[in-house]
């Protein structure tokens, strides 16, 4: 079944302090995991992506780790900052074939920044 | 350059009664999606278009209907509103190609009672 599970469900964090999320696949095809960031009445935007060819990527102070050995990655926001809260979500999608760039999402993590 | 925009925001519906979203982009993307958002449950793929007349069920299509005539618009149809069908919707679109981001429009809130 193509599944992506996300954890936790809610995480509070103060200004300056390190988000982490986490996420788990089971399909073995998925090779590209996107993450999307989502404010209040928005729809989701692209954050930061991953090919399973490297281990982590950053980009500011988003970085996304890589374990395709274990069927996981994850989302660390360094020095967060009350303007990161929303909610994040991962996604899993196979390139190419007949997949159309299509996106399975994890179930979401509300992230609250306290100032 | 609006990108993807949905139409209306918000909607209450009767049980039994039937509407369509509607979604159009400005940016000639061949694919194009529609998700719903439900709380805990992440967004779920309704159905998807890979491009003009060319249409397909996503995971959770039962109660919905798409078509596809030009590149722009992607309308949803909901035929007989269930209160199951309560929830958001997004409507999304990406050029073809390896990589490619999903740009989604702010989503319509529908309640079905």
């Amino acid at each position: 079944q193509q599944q992506v599970k996300q954890s936790p469900q809610s995480l509070i964090v103060q200004k300056g302090g390190i988000s982490i999320i986490n996420c788990a696949y089971e399909n073995t095809a998925f090779d590209y995991f996107p993450w999307y960031q989502q404010f209040p009445g928005k729809g989701p935007a692209l954050l930061i992506a991953i090919r399973p060819d490297v281990s982590e990527k950053k980009e500011g102070r988003f970085t996304i780790s890589f374990n395709k050995s274990a069927k996981q990655f994850s989302l660390h926001i360094m020095d967060s900052q009350p303007g990161d809260s929303a909610t994040y979500f991962c996604a899993a999608s196979s390139l190419g074939g007949t997949s159309y760039g299509k996106l399975t999402f994890g179930q979401g993590t509300i992230l609250t920044v306290h100032p | 350059n609006a990108g993807v925009t949905q139409t209306p925001k918000f909607r209450i519906l009767k049980i039994g009664q039937s509407m369509t979203l509607q979604c159009t982009q400005d940016m000639n993307h061949n694919y194009m999606y529609w998700y719903r958002q439900d709380p805990g449950m992440g967004l779920k793929l309704i159905y998807y278009s890979v491009g003009a007349g060319i249409t397909d069920k996503g995971e959770v299509p039962n109660g919905y209907n798409v078509s596809r005539s030009t590149t722009e618009d992607f309308p949803l149809r909901l035929e007989l509103a269930a209160p199951s069908q309560t929830s958001v919707y997004f409507c999304a679109s990406r050029r073809s190609g390896d990589n490619q981001p999903q740009h989604f429009g702010d989503g319509t809130r529908l309640s079905i009672l």
